[in-house]
């Protein structure tokens, strides 16, 4: 079955280091993949996605290229903000499947001043 | 704020009661999903209900339950319960039965000692 394997955490840096989470996939057809980010006390939130092989995601300064030839999505950041700080969990939805997205186990990111 | 609402924010139980998880969905959208989030298990699916059928079954136990009303919102019965049971539970919701993008509430938090 599909499957999602990310970098365990939890991951600390530095305010203004630089961010990558690991992710790669397992999946029998052509998924769409995901990145969302869950803060402390709230759910999850959609951060960014890809549909296709080379697209690049993008939103509030993250990045992530859905790489085929890898099944890999890994998450970056240039500069990290101590506001960063939250789970992220990498995720695939199949589109000739049920749709339901599913989720790696998440990465704990702790940016310190 | 997502706009999808779940209560209580916090249970706390004893092994064998029975208890009720409840989740009201986006103004608007139709389908609605739980999820279980655990340590060692992380994100796991556990059902989804569409216009107040059920459309997908993941990795339910026996000893729970699900409906979605006609006014939309949802109830996860927890029946049985062991201490295994405890975790953090989380609604979802999106407008259509395959939409790729969801929506979390911030979940309930479920203790059974």
């Amino acid at each position: 079955g599909d499957s999602v394997t990310q970098m365990e955490g939890p991951v600390t840096l530095s305010e203004e280091a630089f961010l990558t989470i690991n992710c790669t996939y397992t999946a029998t057809g052509y998924p769409s993949l995901f990145w969302y980010v869950q803060y402390p006390g709230e759910g999850l939130q959609l951060l960014l996605k890809a549909t296709k092989a080379d697209d690049k995601g993008s939103n509030k300064g993250f990045e992530a290229t859905y790489r085929k030839e890898t099944t890999s999505f890994h998450l970056e950041k240039g500069s990290v903000q101590v506001s960063d700080s939250a789970v992220y969990f990498c995720a695939l939805s199949e589109s000739g499947g049920s749709y339901i997205p599913t989720f790696g186990r998440g990465t704990s990111l702790i940016v310190h001043p | 704020d997502s706009g999808v609402t779940q209560t209580p924010k916090h249970l706390i139980t004893a092994t064998g009661q029975r208890v009720t998880l409840r989740c009201s969905p986006r103004s608007g959208d139709l389908s609605v999903y739980w999820y279980q989030q655990s340590l060692d298990q992380g994100l796991q699916f556990l059902i989804q209900y569409y216009n107040g059928e059920e459309r997908a079954k993941g990795n339910i136990l026996e000893r729970f339950s699900a409906q979605q009303f006609p006014d939309l919102h949802s109830e996860l019965n927890l029946s049985s319960l062991e201490l295994g049971d405890s975790a953090l539970y989380f609604c979802a919701s999106s407008v259509g039965p395959r939409d790729e993008k969801l929506f979390f509430g911030s979940g309930t938090q479920l203790s059974v000692l």
